[in-house]
């Protein structure tokens, strides 16, 4: 059984371009919560998807998007890069889509815009 | 006023010591979690606890929901327990997403 991945581990782009993040979720989960931590920060949350459908979203604004395709894999796509949008982006994974489901989190994406 | 506060901030222990971590958090929860942070950024779920106590290894998490308090505990402590420890909450229904604190940096000395 793998465990979640995120690609890539590093990632420099510059104010008002577009990234796109990547993660596989662990075999046999259905949901998964993308967050992005700043630094010295907890992780905030930006979006959950489960069955490839959006199920909730935080504070973040429309220039976050995700997907999640058939094999439950998932992307977040920022668009017009901020500086303040340089943070670690973790997804985890979940059997369903219910709080008491344990989540599992990738090793993280760490973007710098500058 | 964050809706999960951890204390304290940073932590710093002799080898062998007893270490505790606390949380307090101010909404209804369905469960509280407790996580374990590399520096290289990966999170390990430690505990998910919704009432009463759990024990793993040397690690030890207990939670009062009518205080909407939880401590992590870590007897004989050792290096490689330095790490960040976030609390998180999730707040039931269907919708799983968790609300974390801001961690408590531990540093263990040899």
């Amino acid at each position: 059984e793998t465990g979640v991945t995120q690609s890539p581990t590093h990632l420099i782009k510059t104010r008002g371009q577009q990234v796109t993040l990547r993660c596989s979720s662990q075999s046999g989960h259905n949901t998964v919560s993308w967050y992005q931590q700043a630094l010295g920060q907890g992780p905030q949350f930006i979006f959950q998807y489960y069955r490839e459908e959006e199920n909730g979203r935080g504070n973040f604004p429309p220039r976050f998007s995700g997907l999640q395709f058939p094999n439950y894999s998932s992307e977040l796509n920022v668009n017009a890069l901020e500086l303040d949008d340089s943070a670690l982006y973790l997804c985890a994974s979940s059997l369903g889509r219910n709080s008491y489901n344990e989540q599992f989190f990738g090793p993280g994406t760490r973007l710098t815009v500058l | 006023k964050n809706e999960v506060e951890q204390s304290p901030q940073n932590l710093t222990a002799q080898e062998g010591e007893f270490i505790t971590i606390n949380c307090s958090y101010s909404v209804g929860i369905s469960a509280l979690h407790w996580l374990q942070q590399h520096p290289g950024g990966g999170i390990v779920s430690l505990f998910m606890l919704s009432s009463g106590k759990k024990k793993h290894g040397r690690l030890i998490a207990t939670i009062n929901i009518q205080e909407k308090h939880s401590s992590l505990h870590i007897t004989a402590s050792h290096p490689r327990d330095s790490a960040v420890y976030i609390c998180a909450v999730s707040r039931g229904g269907s919708q799983g997403n968790l609300i974390f604190g801001k961690g408590t940096k531990l540093s263990v000395k040899p």
